[in-house]
Order: C-alpha cells, then sequence, then structure tokens
C-alpha cells in the first residue's frame, strides 16, 4: 500500500461547481496533513494544513481531516478557472518527521 | 514570509560530471528536504536533513549525497551524473511537523 494515495484525475468540474479532492494515508501515527497547489512548471505552494479531525475552512478551500479513516479531503467551492492546477496531498508523519507526497490529482475547471 | 532559495532554475549537465545544487533558506528551519519530481512518480524524498551535519535517506538517495554544514543550508550532489537524473529537483524547509516551503525548483538536464 503507497503511504499517500491520491486519484490521479484528471478531474473536470464545471466553473462555480464544488470540486472535491481526496487522500487516504497508511501510516497511522501521522499528526500534519497538508494540500499543495501546483502550477505546470512551478513549485508546490502550500493552500491548507490541518491537524486534527474535523474540517477547516479558508475562503474557498475547506479541509477535512478523519484519522480513524485515514482519510483527508479538499473541497474548493465556487471553482474557477484559476483552480485548475495540480493538488498535492501531504502527510507530515511524526515519528521521524519526514514528509510524504501523493502523486496528485489534475483539477480542470471547465469554464 | 519564508524563502527558500536554489541556486539555479535551469541546469544543463554532460554525463560523469559531479552537480551541485544549493539551497538556502531564510527561516530558521531545522529540517530540510530534498526531492525529485518526475511526471507519473510524484514527488519522491532523496534525503532530508534534521540538524547541521546531520542526513537521512529518503526514498531514493542511490546516486546522491548531501551536505548541511550549516543551518540554513543543505546541498545535493550528483556525484557522477546519468541521464536518469533528468528531473525537476525540489529544495523544501520546515520546522518541526508544520507544513514545508519550497524553493523554486530546478530543472536538471544531463546529457
Amino acid at each position: 500500500q503507497k503511504e499517500v494515495e491520491q486519484n490521479s484525475g484528471p478531474l473536470s468540474v464545471p466553473e462555480g461547481a464544488i470540486a472535491s479532492l481526496n487522500c487516504t494515508y497508511s501510516d497511522r501515527g501521522s499528526q500534519s496533513f497538508f494540500w499543495y497547489r501546483q502550477y505546470s512548471g512551478k513549485s508546490p505552494e502550500l493552500i491548507m494544513s490541518i491537524y486534527s479531525n474535523g474540517d477547516k475552512e479558508d475562503g474557498r478551500f475547506t479541509a477535512q481531516l478523519n484519522k480513524a479513516s485515514q482519510y483527508v479531503s479538499l473541497l474548493i467551492r465556487d471553482s474557477q478557472p484559476s483552480d485548475s492546477a495540480t493538488y498535492l496531498c501531504a502527510v507530515n508523519r511524526g515519528r521521524d518527521d519526514k514528509i510524504i507526497f501523493g502523486k496528485g490529482t489534475r483539477l480542470h475547471i471547465l469554464p | 514570509d519564508v524563502k527558500v532559495t536554489q541556486s539555479s532554475r535551469y541546469l544543463v549537465k554532460r554525463t560523469g560530471e559531479k552537480v551541485f545544487l544549493e539551497c538556502v533558506q531564510d527561516m530558521d528551519h531545522e529540517n530540510m528536504f530534498w526531492y525529485r519530481q518526475d511526471p507519473g512518480l510524484g514527488l519522491r524524498l532523496i534525503y532530508f536533513s534534521y540538524d547541521v551535519k546531520m542526513k537521512e535517506k529518503g526514498d531514493i538517495p542511490e546516486g546522491y549525497s548531501v551536505s548541511r554544514e550549516k543551518k540554513e543550508r543543505f546541498s545535493l550532489i550528483l556525484e557522477s551524473a546519468s541521464t536518469n537524473q533528468t528531473s525537476m529537483y525540489l529544495c523544501a524547509s520546515e520546522t518541526a511537523n508544520t507544513e514545508a516551503f519550497f524553493g523554486q525548483g530546478t530543472r536538471l538536464t544531463v546529457v
């Protein structure tokens, strides 16, 4: 089982709709969870971090964490064409402070 | 704002050359990482360091070494560059169990 798994996509969502991105992880001891956005040819930029179970909202973005199910998700409301990018889920394993990334989900917002 | 700076944006080297990739961060972070990113394979951890002169192997350390003589600087060394090391190299830094910040990336081509 891969440490951090994401559906590679592409995920196509109409402009103005909600985009839902999902991620599962294997290490139960993981403490910190992150979502990064990466545009083609650019480096990843952090958009959300979440450390405890439940929801965390920041503008149009909501991160959800369920440690019992080892599941992290990112919701993007009112999707815009500028949201078209690859979204990387990342997990800090805690025990050795390694940050492990999923392979990313390509999101395409349809105008 | 955290700043992570990689010495080169683009680099072309010949097979067999010794290659140095430099990374400097200005936020006094303890942990620094080197990843490579390839299409379809995502971000893979090469090496990381949690303190000066300390290093840990990541998932793909073969053919690479690292140096951390000062807290702010983490260097990746390709001892004898090969064509299969053509990739995008990303440096990141973070402080314990928090989010990682990335440099702009170095696109290395080995010919």
